[in-house]
């Protein structure tokens, strides 16, 4: 597709239910990233794919939080047991090869806003 | 660790005229690059302009230029003949070695006709 495609765009879920959310990346794009954004602030990073291996995961806030993109396309972040601080804009970005030497910009989606009740 | 920093939480400017963002970084990496943002109420993340730390010269983007100071960690995004579809909010951003992003908190631009 011409950009980032994230899907649902908006997601309700009690707390305590899973949840899953998809980003489809930009074709060829190898890099993948997701971000968590809460009301009134930045991005904050989550979790970093290169096609189907993921580099780092460091920002993922508890074990609860779940990255994969086993084909090294589409990728899926879940959350089990969802709490009311996970209420955030969760944002997918794809990218060609990212590095030390590369100046490609990061491309995002739309976003999922997710609301715990 | 990498930090961003935006101190103006909310800019307004008169259609036409010139407005300034501020960023401050810090970091103790040599070879990063910056990036400025836009998030319209839509959300998506649009680049708007990108420096590496590697060249000295400002980057420009027609009405967008930046004013990248590395031995300041400043990196300030000037906007020219501002236009009503400006307004939105303004992320300034770093990525270094770890290639992940790290943002500033943004600033809201009004622009007012």
């Amino acid at each position: 597709g011409a950009g980032v495609s994230q899907s649902p765009r908006y997601k309700v879920a009690k707390r305590g239910q899973d949840v899953a959310l998809r980003c489809d990346p930009i074709s060829g794009h190898v890099s993948l990233f997701w971000y968590q954004q809460a009301l009134g602030q930045g991005p904050e990073f989550l979790t970093y794919f290169q096609n189907e291996a993921q580099l780092d995961k460091s920002g993922l806030p508890s074990d609860r939080f779940f990255a994969e993109r086993p084909e090294g396309s589409v990728s899926t972040l879940k959350i089990q047991r969802t709490q009311q601080e996970d209420s955030a804009v969760y944002l997918c970005a794809s990218s060609p090869r990212q590095g030390r030497y590369s100046n490609q910009p990061q491309h995002f989606g739309d976003g999922t806003r997710l609301s715990i009740l | 660790a990498q930090t961003v920093t935006q101190s103006q939480p909310e800019m307004s400017v008169q259609e036409a005229e010139t407005v300034t963002l501020s960023c401050t970084y810090d970091t103790s990496e040599s070879d990063y690059y910056l990036f400025w943002y836009k998030q319209p109420p839509s959300r998506q993340m649009i680049l708007v302009i990108r420096q590496e730390a590697y060249k000295q010269q400002n980057a420009t983007e027609n009405r967008f230029s930046v004013n990248f100071q590395k031995a300041a960690k400043s990196f300030s995004l000037k906007i020219s003949d501002s236009q009503l579809g400006d307004a939105a909010m303004y992320f300034c951003a770093y990525r270094g070695a770890t290639n992940k992003l790290i943002f500033g908190t943004g600033t809201l631009l009004a622009v007012q006709p």
